[in-house]
């Protein structure tokens, strides 16, 4: 079971939005609308952002937003801020009570 | 708000055995699966398994299957994940979370527990 795939990094200037991939197989994201997508702050707790593609948890900010085309997930943040700048992972269900993750993608907020 | 209290760092050596664990609130954990959720040095996160702690079936990812052990105490409302030979390419945190089965999504974490595994 190969982790997803997503960009190593990803960089925007404060205002801008940026948009990370995360591409699996017909065997995960392509078979299920159950991708959810964290923000990681290292030393903290991830921080859930989106579920089932494009659902958003109470409190998260509109910024966030999330779609899926085929076996590509992907999540999008407007008006980027400085507070923004951590790393996010993909997650997706991939049958038979497995989930697996992407690589992770680095943003920086120039 | 949910929330998921891990046992601390800790350093051991290969071959010893070890068992942390993410302790919730009686409503935290019933009727809810757990996971845990490993990052080794410098990597991304990777799912190891999922408990229920109502009645302690366990799924494994297939990486760790046979590697780590999950079980649960449901009358104290912990969950744990357990080794019993460390190796060095243990050492990582060791992440605990509250799965919402029907979305398929993590939505409460623990702080993490640094494991060094280290002669």
């Amino acid at each position: 079971q190969s982790a997803l795939t997503q960009p190593a990094s990803v960089s925007g200037s404060p205002g801008q939005s940026i948009t990370i991939s995360c591409t699996g197989t017909s065997s995960d994201v392509g078979s299920y609308n159950l991708v959810s997508w964290y923000q990681y702050h290292p030393g903290k707790a991830p921080k859930v952002l989106i579920y089932e593609v494009r659902e958003r948890p109470s409190g998260v900010s509109i910024r966030f937003s999330g779609s899926k085309s085929g076996d590509t997930a992907s999540l999008t943040i407007s008006g980027l801020q400085a507070e923004d700048e951590a790393d996010y992972y993909c997650c997706s269900y991939a049958g038979t009570s497995t989930w697996v993750f992407g690589e992770g993608t680095k943003l920086t907020v120039l | 708000e949910v929330q998921l209290g891990q046992s601390g760092a800790v350093v051991k050596k290969p071959g010893e055995s070890l068992r942390i664990s993410c302790k919730g609130s009686p409503h935290s954990f019933t009727d809810h699966w757990i996971a845990w959720v490993r990052q080794m040095p410098g990597k991304g996160l990777e799912w190891m398994g999922i408990i229920y702690p109502d009645d302690s079936d366990t799924r494994y990812s297939p990486s760790f299957e046979g590697r780590v052990i999950v079980s649960a105490d449901k009358s104290i409302s912990t969950a744990y994940l357990q080794w019993t030979s460390l190796r060095a390419s243990d050492t990582a945190m060791y992440f605990c979370a509250r799965l919402v089965g029907s979305s398929s999504y993590l939505d409460s974490w623990g702080q993490g527990t640094l494991v060094t595994v280290s002669s």
